[in-house]
């Protein structure tokens, strides 16, 4: 099992670029989840999603969005990518328990914004 | 507003112990997790804690007091492995998770 993936692993782009940022899982988990990690801060949860066809906003989610089409794929998108986008992304799922499960993250995707 | 508070680092000799320590202001409490990350990795798994009390796994425990607020890791025969961050999460009444920032332990041999 590959677990939890995410592509791609490191992006430059400039001001007002779009991307998207996928995240892979096959442990068949209900629960996924987009976080961002900047120095000096915990993770900041952008958005979640408690299944298949539903997302649902987080802690920071301005300028981001989301979709979650199949159970076993989360995508990130940026539509204006901003420097203070710049950070690192990382991707997790659980099982249906939500924040009591023990949460399985991907390798994240270093993103960088000029 | 809640709030998690872990030292930012903190340095040991190979070989001894550490605790690593975390108090927690949220409302409401419904686990506390402590996750390790090594540079440029992801966070993975290490305890949860729901009761008051010492759990131990190997050469790592962690300790809760829901009256005090506060948790520890203690990390026993250090290796040199060991030196990563450390994640304190909290699951506050809604069943979010706060996630403290961390604290970086560095290893000396």
């Amino acid at each position: 099992n590959a677990g939890v993936t995410q592509t791609p692993k490191f992006r430059v782009l400039k001001t007002g670029q779009s991307m998207t940022l996928l995240c892979a899982q096959d442990m068949n988990h209900e629960y996924m989840y987009w976080y961002r990690q900047d120095p000096g801060m915990g993770l900041r949860l952008i958005h979640y999603s408690v299944g298949e066809g539903t997302t649902a906003k987080g802690e920071v989610p301005d300028g981001y969005n989301v979709s979650r089409l199949k159970k076993q794929n989360f995508l990130l998108g940026l539509e204006s990518a901003a420097p203070s986008q710049t950070s690192v992304y990382f991707c997790a799922s659980s099982r249906s328990g939500g924040a009591v499960e023990t949460q399985y993250f991907g390798p994240g995707t270093r993103l960088l914004v000029l | 507003g809640q709030n998690i508070d872990q030292p930012t680092e903190m340095t040991a000799t190979e070989g001894a112990i550490v605790q690593i320590n975390c108090t927690y202001q949220t409302s409401g409490f419904n686990g506390l997790f402590w996750y390790q990350q090594h540079a440029g990795e992801a966070p993975t798994f290490l305890s949860y804690n729901v009761l008051d009390g010492l759990e131990e796994k190997g050469r790592f425990s962690s300790f809760l007091s829901r009256s005090k607020g506060y948790s520890y890791l203690l990390l026993k025969e250090l290796q040199m492995k060991d030196s990563a961050s450390y994640l304190c999460a909290v699951v506050d009444s809604n069943y979010q998770l706060i996630w403290g920032a961390g604290t970086k332990l560095i290893i000396k041999p």
